[in-house]
Order: C-alpha cells, then structure tokens, then sequence
C-alpha cells in the first residue's frame, strides 16, 4: 500500500531561524495536502498541491509538490513560536488520505 | 454546529468490553473520515464514507471494528472485545467532495480511548 515518510521526525530551532520539513510518498500522488497540528490539538489544514512542481507561499510558509509527484517540502522563514507543533503531509489517492509520519517541531526563545 | 463534533472526549474502559464513538460532521459534509492517531504517529485512516455508504474501509485493522452513518450524517464507530493496543485518539473528519478541486478535511477534537 501507499506510504508516505517525512523527515525530520523532530527539529528544534532557534526563534528566528528557518525550517524545513520534507515528505516522499512511495507511489505518485494525484495531490498533496499539508496539516498543522497543534500540541493537544487535531488536524488542522494548511494547503492542497495539485500540480506537478507546484510552488504555493502563505506568508513565511513556502509549499512545494515535486516534478514527478511523489515527493513535497514545507519551508517556513523566520520561525516563531506560534509555529510550534507538528507538520504533517498528506497524499491522496482516489479519497483517501495517507499522513506522513510528521515533524514536530518545537521553538527555543 | 460550526464544526466537526465528537463524543465523548475521553473514554476510559476495560478490556474486552465494547464502546462506540459517535462523529457529528459538518452540516452538509458528504464525505466522512474515521482515524485513528497513536502517540507520537500521524493519524492513521480507517474508513471513509461517502453519504450513507462506506467507500473503503481498508484501513479497519480486523472485525472487532465496525462504523455506520445511516442517514449520512452522525457516524459511529463501533469497538468490540476491545484490547489494549486499542488505545489511542480517535479522530473524525468530514469534508465536501468537489470533483478536481479542494477537499480539505476539517477533523474533530477526537476522542481518546484507553483500554485498562
């Protein structure tokens, strides 16, 4: 079945400094999406990829679907700690969603 | 209500015994998503429906796990002879369903089952 992997499973960062989370799925994906969980939280959608190498900004949130689709990156400049929390993507196929192992990244004052 | 509702928020049970957790979706929602997140993992799909009907539920681990939505709304999902490596955050999504365009799932707060 399909898998999909993400690294780093954790990131800790300096306030300021920038991170980077990458997901590669085992078979091609018809699109991408990319959650946002909050410590405590659930799932929370931040954005959907359709298109082969395509490239989506929210802010100082930077989103990328590879050429061949089976593979997405999250980039976000100048952390804050509002970003604290776990990134994770998620592959489509047909309905279904398959979530990445996430990252969880935390943030240091 | 404004968003996806699940209850109860937590259940406590022993092993063996049987629960149900019940998903109340967005108004509207067609499709409907069952998952369930262990500690430290993502959140892992179990059963999705469209409307009344279960379009896959390929991701149930094994018989003791059943859902429903007989009215295409509320969903429940069902537990039988429950075991402790049943313990984890259930997590229910809904979303609407529009042919090449965006199909977010908006999750509920989910409902954390420990099997003592």
């Amino acid at each position: 079945g399909q898998q999909v992997m993400q690294i780093p499973q954790y990131q800790h960062v300096q306030e300021g400094e920038d991170f980077t989370t990458y997901c590669n799925s085992s078979t091609t994906l018809s699109n991408i999406q990319w959650y946002k969980q909050r410590p405590g939280g659930h799932p929370v959608f931040l954005i959907q990829l359709v298109k082969s190498g395509e490239v989506k900004k929210q802010k100082r949130l930077t989103f990328q679907f590879g050429e061949a689709k089976k593979n997405s990156s999250l980039h976000i400049t100048a952390t804050q700690t509002t970003d604290v929390g776990t990134y994770f993507c998620a592959g489509r196929g047909n309905e279904k969603l398959t979530f990445g192992t996430g990252t969880r990244l935390t943030i240091i004052p | 209500g404004a968003g996806v509702s699940q209850t109860p928020s937590n259940k406590v049970t022993e092993k063996g015994k049987y629960v149900e957790l019940r998903c109340d979706p967005i108004s509207g929602h067609t499709a409907l998503y069952w998952y369930r997140q262990s500690l430290g993992q993502g959140p892992e799909f179990l059963i999705y429906f469209q409307g009344t009907g279960a379009a896959d539920d390929s991701g149930l681990p094994n018989d003791r796990f059943f859902a429903v939505r007989p009215e295409g709304s509320v969903s429940t999902l069902k537990i039988q002879r429950t075991e402790r490596g049943d313990s984890a955050v259930y997590l229910c999504a809904s979303s609407l369903i529009v042919a090449g365009g965006l199909n977010e799932q908006f999750f509920g707060p989910g409902t954390r089952l420990t099997v003592l």
